[in-house]
């Protein structure tokens, strides 16, 4: 059974600091991996999407990593903001028609990002 | 404006109610889907559904009911609430099933 794990639960960097976020899974067989954000009150935002073959994807100051082998991504965040300040989820998605679960999206329980000013 | 949406934002209800949550999605997706995030924040699927049928039911009571009128919509209904359905309730969908998902805004549901 695929899990899904991220560490640390809860982070807090002065602004303008660089930082990474793990995340690990357990089956390395996975269709895709996402990063998404959650602020408070609020739905997710997919921040970035790496399919299977990828290594890695790039949006602004977001670099998200996958080693499929290893069963790990991290999210780098650059130069961080108060704004950056949310909950970073990571998501892997089974490939088709593996364990009876396509589609469905398996998340980590999440890193709790704070930035302070 | 093109999104997911839920209504109501909040929900709060006696044990033993049957109550019902709604979403709605302009993107013209062919999947939406359910998610349940409890008191601990973590996030599980609940249901699936592709162009109107039912491809995914995890193992979720079966009070828990969702019903989908067209492709727009996919509506949750649950009867005799208990005090274990308290939790954030998320409407989601997606082009196909292996797309990138849009989220709703979440239904915060109490049950007392």
């Amino acid at each position: 059974k695929q899990e899904v794990t991220q560490i640390p639960a809860a982070l807090s960097v002065p602004e303008g600091e660089n930082l990474v976020l793990n995340c690990s899974f357990t089956d390395s067989a996975i269709y895709n991996l996402q990063w998404f954000r959650q602020d408070p009150g609020k739905g997710l935002t997919s921040l970035l999407l790496i399919q299977s073959s990828q290594r890695e994807q790039t949006s602004g100051r977001l670099n998200a990593s996958l080693d499929k082998s290893s069963g790990r991504s991290t999210l780098y965040i650059a130069a961080s903001q108060p704004g950056d300040s949310a909950t970073y989820l990571c998501a892997v998605t089974p490939p088709p028609g593996y364990g009876g679960s396509q589609g469905n999206l398996i998340f980590g329980k999440g890193t709790k990002l704070s930035v302070k000013p | 404006d093109t999104a997911v949406s839920q209504t109501p934002k909040y929900l709060v209800t006696q044990m033993g109610n049957d109550k019902s949550i709604k979403c709605e999605q302009n993107l013209g997706h062919d999947t939406m889907y359910w998610y349940k995030q409890d008191s601990k924040k973590f996030l599980k699927i609940m249901f699936s559904y592709n162009n109107k049928e039912l491809i995914i039911n995890e193992t979720v009571p079966n009070r828990f009911s969702p019903k989908s009128p067209d492709k727009a919509h996919l509506n949750l209904h649950i009867n005799s609430l208990e005090l274990g359905d308290s939790a954030v309730y998320f409407c989601a969908s997606s082009q196909d099933r292996y797309r990138v998902p849009y989220f709703g805004p979440g239904t915060r549901l109490t049950v007392l």
